[in-house]
């Protein structure tokens, strides 16, 4: 357990609903980021915080896609009228970029993700 | 485009024996790689890290080796052990850009008893 959480853990879905996730990263930790994995692929970057501020989306953010992070704790990644191509692990990461409980430079702590499966 | 992968999708490896697995970069600004280890149901986990200023780093039963020449990281798993069956990947990062890990595919490593 690295001390991120996200839920749920498993979400199935229908095509065309929102879905919301969530993840509450290690408390200390001021960097919280999103990733997307699909099986056999590493993680693919998604969106980044520095606190409550979103500082970097990815192409592969659409616009069905929006993060936030509103008191710089938890954070949340909605997905509105789902496609089958959602379908993919969900990572959260959280970091500090120097000193607490990061052992390195941007040692990044993954939450277990959220699986998503769009039917 | 720039890329991390790996040579080799699988990897089945004696228990007890060691093992190496590489990883070829080709974004030359890139100077800081890290290896993580991600079990089935799991979040990756970070295993060790190393910095373009570095050659070699030891952790714990691992050694990270980076040969900036020809953009080749590798990852040596020393006295290999059934908890270490895992898939592995390499990533990238730029330091002035640290926000962002640019990942490979992994490898898959078995240990066989």
């Amino acid at each position: 357990d690295t001390g991120v959480s996200q839920n749920p853990r498993h979400k199935i879905t229908k095509r065309g609903q929102n879905v919301t996730f969530r993840c509450d990263p290690i408390s200390e930790h001021n960097r919280l980021y999103w990733y997307r994995q699909t099986l056999g692929q590493g993680p693919e970057f998604l969106t980044y915080f520095q606190n409550e501020a979103q500082l970097e989306k990815s192409r592969l953010l659409s616009d069905r896609f929006s993060a936030e992070r509103p008191k710089g704790s938890f954070s949340t990644l909605e997905i509105q009228r789902t496609e089958q191509g959602d379908s993919a692990m969900y990572l959260c990461a959280s970091s500090f970029p120097t000193g607490g409980k990061s052992k390195s430079y941007n040692e990044q702590f993954f939450g277990p993700g959220t699986r998503l499966t769009v039917l | 485009g720039e890329s991390v992968g790996l040579h080799l999708p699988t990897l089945s490896v004696q228990e007890g024996d060691n093992s190496i697995i590489n990883c070829a970069y080709s974004n030359s600004a890139s100077d800081y790689f890290i290896w993580y280890k991600q079990e089935s149901g799991k979040g990756p986990q970070f295993i060790i890290d190393i910095r373009s200023n570095m050659d070699k780093r030891q952790g714990q039963r691992v050694t990270v080796l980076l040969n900036k020449t020809v953009k080749h990281l590798s990852l040596q798993i020393a006295a290999t052990q059934p908890g270490d069956s895992a898939v592995y990947f390499c990533a990238e990062n730029k330091m002035d850009s640290n926000y962002q890990l640019i990942w490979g595919a992994g490898t898959k490593l078995i240990i066989k008893p």
